[in-house]
């Protein structure tokens, strides 16, 4: 089936310092979402993205749907300790099926005090 | 803000019981799903619902079912329950057209556990 490549898989950082994910497809997509699970719990949306090259941020974060329309990225800027967890993206596939939002496999952070 | 709620949070059941998971949400969304998730894992889509009466099969197989009788209600069941079933399930529904702008909320997880 459809993939996205999600990376880093994992990420260690200090507190304050700024950090990037991306996920990649070679198939186009109509919508990117970025969420954050926390452990435990279920994954909260952070982000959505609509059109190709828009960026949108949410305090802290932004995140860019890819001019391509296949990656997207989010940046999270000034890292807090409340800031770990996973981080998943997910498309929706253009012309897709199967509920149509196909999620990459996360992004684990850790940020060091 | 997502109103998507699940019950139970957490089970601990024995090896062939038969339980229920519940789901429900209260902002009329069309589409409901079903992901199972074991820890700091990817999410596999089980079931999915575009709307009452209409339930299919997800990525990954699984020995649950699931109906749709109402538009809130998506719950998910295990006829007899196996140690191989212990995960995370995470219900879901989501907003926005089948072809662009589909968006989805997830409720906080039921985590299930088979002795």
């Amino acid at each position: 089936g459809q993939q996205l490549n999600q990376s880093p898989q994992s990420m260690f950082i200090q507190e304050g310092e700024d950090v990037s994910m991306n996920c990649t497809s070679s198939s186009i997509f109509n919508t990117w979402l970025w969420y954050k699970q926390d452990p435990g719990e279920g994954p909260v949306l952070l982000i959505a993205l609509y059109k190709a090259g828009e960026l949108t941020s949410n305090g802290r974060l932004t995140a860019q749907f890819g001019i391509t329309r296949k990656d997207s990225f989010l940046n999270i800027s000034a890292s807090i300790p409340s800031d770990v967890g996973i981080y998943f993206c997910a498309g929706q596939l253009v012309g897709g099926s199967q509920g149509n939002l196909i999620f990459g496999k996360g992004t684990k952070l850790s940020v060091k005090p | 803000e997502a109103d998507i709620y699940q019950t139970p949070r957490y089970l601990v059941i024995g090896t062939g019981k038969k339980i229920t998971l519940e789901c429900s949400q209260t902002m009329g969304h069309d589409k409901m799903y079903w992901y199972q998730q074991d820890p700091g894992m990817e999410l596999h889509l089980i079931h999915y619902s575009y709307g009452v009466n209409s339930t299919e099969k997800g990525d990954l197989s699984s020995e649950s079912t699931v109906s749709r009788i109402r538009t809130e209600h998506f719950p998910l069941t295990l006829e007899s329950a196996r140690p191989s079933h212990t995960s995370q399930y995470l219900c879901a529904s989501s907003v926005g057209g089948f072809y662009s702008g589909n968006t989805i909320y997830f409720g906080e997880g039921s985590w299930l556990t088979v002795v």
